[in-house]
């Protein structure tokens, strides 16, 4: 089962930000935060990931609580290309290790 | 990271015939994983193939129906048996790419069944 918790839909304005929340209380002390989001159908791309400290790269930042229990990932502006569902994944790295999907966010950026 | 190549893309398929979807991979990896997404859901991890050894399937998916093949460390193949309408569902391969940091996915195959 998944163990992450997101809110099923979320709209943001173009061109503003938008914080995607995460939860994932159960999460272990070697288990990373990952977020891929899936447009129409796609193949899930790769956004981010991190373990403690917050993240940033081109894409987006991720903002990892102190107690690693909840996440924020933020689109810092927003576009149309933007809408897609965004899953937050958390687990190992590498190997053998598999990724369980939950139902993610759906995101709509609104013109 | 790895680059994923998935064939077919798409097709459609009659109920009761079996289709085999290719992944190739343009580095070699240790474990591939196939994932299936019904109509709007979300992904569901199939199995994890290993070259060398059967694939360990998840609760829920059988060798027989689901047969995996592994021959090397950069090409798997996920056959979908005697398929029925309720197969209907994009499958995807993924990897971890050479940096083991980030699951790679392929673009998916999307079978419809009729």
């Amino acid at each position: 089962d998944a163990k992450t918790t997101q809110p099923t839909s979320m709209d943001c304005a173009e061109g503003r930000a938008a914080n995607l929340p995460c939860n994932h209380s159960t999460i272990s002390g070697n288990e990373y935060v990952y977020w891929y989001r899936q447009i129409h159908s796609q193949g899930p791309q790769y956004i981010i990931h991190g373990l403690k400290n917050n993240e940033t790269n081109e894409m987006a930042s991720l903002i990892i609580t102190e107690d690693r229990k909840s996440s924020t990932l933020i689109l810092p502006h927003a576009t149309l290309r933007d809408t897609a569902v965004y899953y937050c994944i958390v687990g190992g790295q590498g190997g053998s290790e598999k990724l369980v999907f939950g139902k993610g966010t759906k995101l709509t950026v609104n013109p | 990271s790895a680059v994923i190549s998935q064939k077919p893309s798409r097709d459609i398929c009659q109920r009761g015939t079996s289709l085999t979807i290719q992944c190739q991979v343009d580095s070699q990896v240790t474990m591939m994983f196939w994932y299936r997404q019904q109509p709007g859901q979300s992904l569901t991890l199939i199995a994890t193939a290993n070259q060398g050894s059967e694939a360990t399937y998840e609760s829920g998916f059988v060798i027989d129906k689901f047969p995996i093949s592994r021959p090397n460390l950069t090409f798997s193949t996920l056959t979908v048996s005697n398929m029925s309408p309720e197969d209907s569902s994009i499958y995807l391969c993924s990897v971890w790419g050479s940096g083991a940091n980030v699951l790679t996915f392929g673009a998916g195959s999307r079978l419809t069944v009729l």
